[in-house]
């Protein structure tokens, strides 16, 4: 039982390349959610997955997109990357009733230059 | 809009004491979930401790418990007899409640506070 998988864990991007962040869960939950983390501060949503086939955005959504593959997997995409979007990305998923405790993953530290 | 606010950057805890982490939150919906989160220097989030807003009873997980009050808009972490490994980031978070727009759990954090335990 994995829980919560992410990958790359780090990443370096010139400005202008595009990239896919990747996470999958094994826990059957149905919601899922992306968030950024900048130095010093707390996570902010970016996409969340409130269930299979529906995705919606969060506080930062702009610069980013997302796909709900599946129930496991929930992808976030870079078009043209930033230095602004230098961060900390966490996956994480819950279930959907309220309540239920959010699972992260290890996150990915991605450096934009 | 929802606000979740914590005022203590950084704070210092003698081993074996216990300390109080402040949360305070705003939101006009009556249904929210209440969590704290631990981020350690390696950095993963790791849960702690949820209060819901219609429960009647303070929540606790072992050295972990909320001091809810509902009326003043707090809901502080306290965790007593503190041990080294306790030194880390600590985030305060609300839900929103799922059945008003099918958000599911998503979270707002405050800021965080940094918790150092002296040896």
């Amino acid at each position: 039982n994995a829980g919560v998988t992410q990958t790359p864990k780090f990443q370096v991007l010139k400005t202008g390349q595009s990239m896919t962040l990747q996470c999958a869960q094994d826990m059957n939950h149905n919601s899922m959610y992306w968030y950024r983390q900048d130095p010093g501060m707390g996570l902010r949503l970016i996409y969340y997955s409130a269930s299979e086939g529906t995705t919606d955005k969060g506080e930062v959504p702009n610069g980013y997109n997302v796909s709900r593959l599946n129930k496991r997997e929930f992808s976030l995409r870079l078009e043209s990357a930033a230095p602004s979007q230098t961060s900390v990305y966490f996956c994480a998923s819950s279930v959907i009733q309220q309540g239920g405790e959010q699972y992260f993953g290890p996150g990915t530290r991605l450096t934009v230059t | 809009a929802q606000k979740i606010t914590q005022t203590q950057p950084g704070m210092f805890v003698q081993e074996k004491e216990a300390v109080t982490l402040d949360c305070t939150y705003d939101t006009s919906d009556p249904s929210y979930g209440l969590f704290w989160y631990k981020q350690p220097s390696s950095g993963e989030m790791i849960f702690l401790i949820y209060q819901g807003s219609y429960d009647q009873q303070n929540a606790t997980e072992g050295r972990y418990s909320l001091n809810f009050q509902k009326a003043r808009k707090s809901a502080n972490l306290v965790i007593s007899a503190s041990q080294l490994g306790d030194s880390a980031m600590y985030f305060c978070a609300m839900s929103l409640p799922y059945m008003n727009n099918n958000a599911g759990n998503m979270l707002t954090f405050g800021g965080g506070t940094r918790l150092m335990v002296k040896p």
